[in-house]
């Protein structure tokens, strides 16, 4: 199994605080991934990272920010997190670009805004 | 807007019979992945087909890419219990990341 952990693995919070989910890799891999994953629409790309402080947005990125000071952690924050925002997070790694190339799933976070 | 379409969506059928999960989108993706998920866990790669009409085969699992590489299809032949999970497929791009379009999931159940 690729080493990935997330951070916490559940998570209850109000509307209106601020939440940041964390993950964590022991591969190297140089690109990391946050998606959210809700029924009815499958995963959808948040953020993702292609190196230490380079980021960009992904399909449904309002709302979130992200941010990567190390190789092995990307962090994803949701400022003043809203009902909308209950969902289950999972963070992904991959290696490179090669069209085989297989991104390695964290367990997930599940969130519930209250 | 799912630039993927996955269906059908739920499929619960007895052990034995055979099956067929599509996935359809009107975009050309650089390949196609399918994975498995299981409850509470993150998704794990089946198979990624990169060539249009490409098949591949995993054991009772056969893949297939469409010849203008903008579908897929999952077929299972004799169906069994182990096989009950969820599964989505993934149209590849690459813009800065290697970008995963997931479609909606098949959620399917074998009843013994």
């Amino acid at each position: 199994d690729a080493g990935i952990t997330q951070s916490p693995r559940h998570k209850v919070t109000e509307t209106g605080t601020p939440v940041t989910l964390r993950c964590h890799q022991t591969e190297n891999h140089r690109y990391m991934y946050w998606y959210r994953q809700d029924p009815g629409h499958g995963l959808r790309l948040i953020h993702y990272s292609y190196g230490v402080k380079d980021t960009d947005k992904g399909e449904v990125s309002d709302g979130y920010s992200v941010s990567r000071s190390k190789t092995e952690d990307f962090l994803l924050t949701l400022e003043s997190a809203t009902s909308s925002q209950t969902s289950v997070y999972f963070c992904a790694i991959s290696e490179g670009l090669s069209s085989y190339n297989e991104q390695f799933f964290g367990p997930g976070t599940r969130l519930t805004v209250l | 807007t799912q630039l993927l379409e996955q269906s059908p969506q739920f499929l619960s059928i007895q052990e034995g019979e055979n099956l067929t999960v599509y996935c359809n989108s009107s975009s050309v993706f650089s390949s196609l992945q399918w994975y498995r998920q299981e409850p509470g866990e993150g998704p794990v790669l089946l198979v990624t087909v990169v060539t249009g009409g490409e098949v591949k085969k995993l054991k009772r699992l056969t893949f297939q890419f469409g010849d203008a590489r903008k579908d897929s299809s999952l077929h299972i032949t004799a169906a069994q219990p182990g096989d009950t999970g969820l599964y989505l497929c993934a149209g590849v791009r690459f813009e800065g990341a290697q970008k995963l379009v997931f479609g909606q999931g098949t959620r399917l159940t074998i009843n013994p």
